[in-house]
């Protein structure tokens, strides 16, 4: 079965540091994986989306995520935070089958403070 | 910009009373998620609908909900009786293929008082 591991829940860091925000999956076959994000009381944004092709991929805000398939990872990157990015950030896949199941993970709330 | 349209935003209800809760996805998408997501069990797949046919109801707990799509502008996530353990944010969200992901309606707040 496909599963999806955020392993880290909270994430503080100071504005304009680093961050990176783990995620692990698990699946037989391949995968289509995303970042969403979460800033409170709103629904989710699709924030970047990895297909195929390029391992790294990007969105629009600075956040980057790379692909690694020997590691299974898709880890979330950012080279210098700001206070605005305080949101919960989930990491999800979808066999790249017909059946179009979206799995989550647990989530992981990025916490920038000044 | 399209949206997912989730009704009504917010729900305080009584525990035993029915609750129906809305979604409008977006014109031409013909794939429908429900999720649950609260503090403790972070976000749950209830169940999902493509084409309006049910494809995966087995997050949903059968003996008191249950979700429908009466047409491809309207899905329908009903629980009754509803109990204090009901009380999430509901959200829905659609999408036409699946390596585009989907969109996210804002979802309703439930409480069962």
């Amino acid at each position: 079965a496909q599963s999806v591991t955020q392993l880290d829940s909270q994430v503080p860091v100071f504005e304009e540091a680093p961050v990176e925000l783990r995620c692990n999956y698990s699946s037989s076959v391949s995968v289509y994986l995303f970042w969403y994000v979460q800033y409170p009381n709103q629904g989710l944004q699709l924030l970047l989306k990895y297909l195929s092709g390029s391992t790294l991929v990007e969105s629009i805000n600075g956040f980057e995520a790379e692909f690694n398939k020997s590691q299974t990872s898709f880890h979330l990157r950012k080279p210098s935070v700001h206070i605005s990015d305080t949101a919960e950030y989930f990491c999800a896949v979808i066999l790249s089958s017909n059946t179009g199941k979206l799995i989550f993970g647990q989530g992981t709330t990025l916490q920038v403070k000044p | 910009d399209a949206r997912v349209t989730q009704t009504p935003r917010h729900k305080v209800t009584e525990m035993g009373q029915e609750v129906t809760m809305r979604c409008q996805p977006i014109l031409g998408h013909n794939t429908v998620f429900w999720y649950r997501q609260t503090m403790m069990q972070g976000l749950e797949l209830l169940a999902y609908f493509r084409n309006r046919a049910p494809l995966d109801d087995s997050g949903m707990p059968k003996d008191r909900f249950s979700a429908e799509m009466p047409d491809a502008t309207l899905a329908t996530l009903k629980i009754q009786p509803s109990e204090p353990r009901d009380s999430a944010v509901y959200f829905c969200a659609s999408g036409l293929v699946s390596r585009n992901g989907y969109t996210f309606g804002s979802g309703t707040r439930l409480t069962v008082v």
